[in-house]
């Protein structure tokens, strides 16, 4: 059972330009919505996370926005640069602390 | 990246083996997990720990088994290894003081012949 869904799989993007990868989930009792980055070789790292009692939060060129009715959240990265090129990963919880994550999405950012 | 270190880094055995993998960390956090990551699948939840001798399942469980003996290892056992195990898997811990911030190591890569 699936309760995560991300979208794209794979996203290219020239460099400046905005990338943004989108997930839906159904568990309405998650309350924590990480996104994580990963390098080739490497283990996930958190790069932003969010609470449902806010709309967006941003840190430096990365914003999560958060729609709670529709159960959406999605990860906005503003001027994209080449070494944003990573897999992201959305994830959710609720009070278990387990996380659920999406399928992740191959950025690919252009020179 | 929470004081985690994982062993080995790499692994290659043969189906019907036992495999052991190792999970270390130097910071005194209580909760850990084990995921195993697949093309198509993200990360899936193996087994978690919620401290010492405190484990339970999670959504892909069969065939692995989990051990913590102290608080700074978490061992993951592949009683009898198969093909359809040959994945990376990765190892996370929780931070005191934060919200379920998990935080992962270098990974395992293992692969079953």
């Amino acid at each position: 059972q699936q309760q995560v869904k991300q979208s794209p799989q794979s996203l290219i993007v020239q460099k400046g330009g905005i990338s943004i990868i989108n997930c839906a989930y159904e568990n309405t009792a998650f309350d924590y919505f990480p996104w994580y980055q990963q390098f080739p070789g490497k283990g996930p790292a958190l790069l932003i996370a969010i609470r449902p009692d806010v709309s967006e939060k941003k840190e430096g060129r990365f914003t999560i926005s958060f729609n709670k009715s529709a159960k959406q959240f999605s990860l906005h990265i503003m001027d994209s640069q080449p070494g944003d090129s990573a897999t992201y990963f959305c994830a959710a919880s609720g009070a278990s602390g387990r996380l659920t994550f999406g399928e992740g999405t191959q950025l690919t950012v252009n020179p | 990246d929470a004081g985690i270190t994982q062993s080995p880094r790499h692994k290659v055995t043969e189906t019907g083996t036992p495999v052991t993998l190792r999970c270390h960390q130097t910071e005194n956090h209580r909760y850990m997990y084990w995921y195993r990551q697949d093309p198509g699948h993200g990360l899936r939840l193996i087994h978690y720990s919620y401290g010492v001798k405190d484990t339970d399942k999670g959504e892909v469980s069969d065939g692995y088994s989990v051990s913590r003996s102290k608080t700074e290892d978490f061992l993951l056992t592949l009683e009898s290894a198969t093909s359809s195990q040959t994945s990376v898997y990765f190892c996370a811990a929780v931070p005191e003081n934060t919200y379920n911030e998990q935080f992962f190591g270098p990974g395992t890569r293992l692969t079953v012949l």
